[in-house]
């Protein structure tokens, strides 16, 4: 059974700051992992999608990495903005039985 | 395309009653998922449907929920009846999926359904 988890559950920073975001997973049969940003009371956004292939990806300001043999995934931001307070999401996709498991999120505050 | 769609956006209903949510996902896509939200629990995932056919409900609470997917552009979720305890916000996202070896499962979301049961 696939289980994935975000540490710290919350992370405050200063505009400015480059920081990074982490996601474990504990099945490593893993077709790709998926991060997402959700606002408050709002859906979810995918960012970034990375294939069990791939070892990153990267979007702007973004760069999300994929190590399975180690279980992990990091989100990179760099420079971080105000506008980037939200929360976000890593969800490992298992194609064995197709299933998409999240972890808890991060939610992240940027101070200005 | 109008990306997964969910309506209504908001239900208040009190408890006993009835309450149907809705979900039409991208065209084309062929795996349906729902998910619950709270703060407590975080997402979870309550059934998810390929090819219109329920792979596990394992994650649906009781009895009291089910789920429907009678084609390939509409699925309803359904609790009969509604308790306060089920108020959250519930998802729906679809992936097209093509089988084992696929790997570029980009998962759409949709807007949720923000249900409130007094």
């Amino acid at each position: 059974k696939q289980e994935v988890t975000q540490i710290p559950a919350a992370l405050s920073v200063p505009e400015g700051e480059n920081l990074v975001l982490n996601c474990s997973f504990t099945d490593s049969a893993i077709y790709n992992l998926q991060w997402f940003r959700q606002d408050p009371g709002k859906g979810l956004t995918s960012l970034l999608l990375i294939q069990s292939s791939q070892r990153e990806q990267t979007s702007g300001r973004l760069n999300a990495s994929l190590d399975k043999s180690s279980g992990r995934s990091t989100l990179y931001i760099a420079a971080s903005q105000p506008g980037d307070s939200a929360t976000y999401l890593c969800a490992g996709f298992t194609g064995a039985n197709s299933k998409l498991t999240f972890g808890k999120g991060i939610t992240l505050s940027v101070r200005p | 395309d109008a990306g997964v769609i969910q309506s209504p956006r908001h239900e208040v209903t009190e408890m006993g009653q009835e309450v149907t949510l809705r979900c039409k996902p991208i065209s084309g896509h062929n795996s349906l998922f729902w998910y619950r939200q709270t703060m407590m629990r975080g997402l979870e995932l309550l059934i998810y449907f390929n090819n219109n056919v329920p792979i596990d409900d394992s994650g649906m609470p009781e009895d009291r929920f089910s789920a429907k997917m009678p084609n390939a552009s509409f699925s309803t979720l359904k609790i009969q009846p509604s308790e306060p305890r089920d108020s959250a916000v519930y998802f729906c996202a679809s992936i097209l999926y093509l089988g084992y070896g696929t790997v570029n499962t980009e998962a759409f979301f949709g807007q949720g359904t923000r249900l409130t049961v007094v």
